[in-house]
């Protein structure tokens, strides 16, 4: 069974610091790996995946299978990053579209 | 374009009651899920659906929870009869390809 782990809860930082957000993941085949963010008073939403390989609103994530994580990244956190973030699997083959999510990170950036 | 709509946005029942929500997706929109967010969690998918036909609902209490997806379009979530852990938000959301678009969730309380 495939399982995400975001090992903090929550993370803050000032503006302008650069800011890292946990995930690992426990699955035998080849993933496909997503953040969602959920910014205050909106709908969950699509950040990136690993297979686009691009950059959103400054943010980055680089699959790392020999360790097993997906971490976000942002060199310079804004103050409307704060949200709350889920890493979230998904395992693929007739599992396709069912995602697992880890229990979340709230991001708090300072002025 | 419209997002997915749910309804209705909070319910407070008393356990023991039933209760059912109503999920609109996207246009289009051949999958539908919906999922369990408890407190302080992820969400955690309950049932998928390819146009009107079940894809995988094995974390579904099926012995209190149900769903359907008529034609292929709306759905309803029913919980009956609720007990105090199904106290969450019930998300629904719907995909064309792998990125999922989120309702704004229903809030159910159960006293």
């Amino acid at each position: 069974a495939q399982r995400v782990t975001q090992p903090e809860k929550l993370l803050s930082v000032f503006k302008g610091a650069p800011v890292e957000l946990k995930c690992n993941y426990s699955y035998s085949g080849s993933p496909e790996l997503f953040w969602y963010v959920q910014y205050s008073r909106q709908r969950l939403q699509l950040l990136l995946r690993h297979i686009s390989r691009e950059s959103i609103k400054g943010f980055t994530a680089d699959l790392n299978k020999g360790e097993t994580s997906f971490h976000l990244k942002k060199p310079f956190a804004q103050e409307e990053d704060s949200a709350m973030y889920y890493c979230a699997l998904n395992a693929g083959g007739t599992s396709y579209g069912k995602l697992t999510f880890g229990q979340g990170t709230i991001l708090t950036v300072h002025p | 374009e419209a997002g997915v709509a749910q309804s209705p946005r909070y319910k407070i029942i008393e356990k023991r009651q039933s209760v059912a929500f109503w999920c609109n997706p996207i246009s289009g929109h051949a999958t539908l899920y919906w999922y369990q967010q408890i407190l302080g969690q992820g969400p955690k998918l309950l049932i998928q659906f390819q146009n009107n036909g079940v894809v995988d609902d094995s974390q579904l209490p099926k012995d209190r929870f149900s769903a359907e997806r008529l034609k292929g379009v709306d759905s309803t979530l029913k919980i009956q009869p609720a007990k105090l852990e199904d106290s969450a938000v019930y998300l629904c959301a719907s995909s064309w390809g792998p990125k999922q678009f989120f309702g704004p969730g229903t809030r159910l309380t159960v006293l």
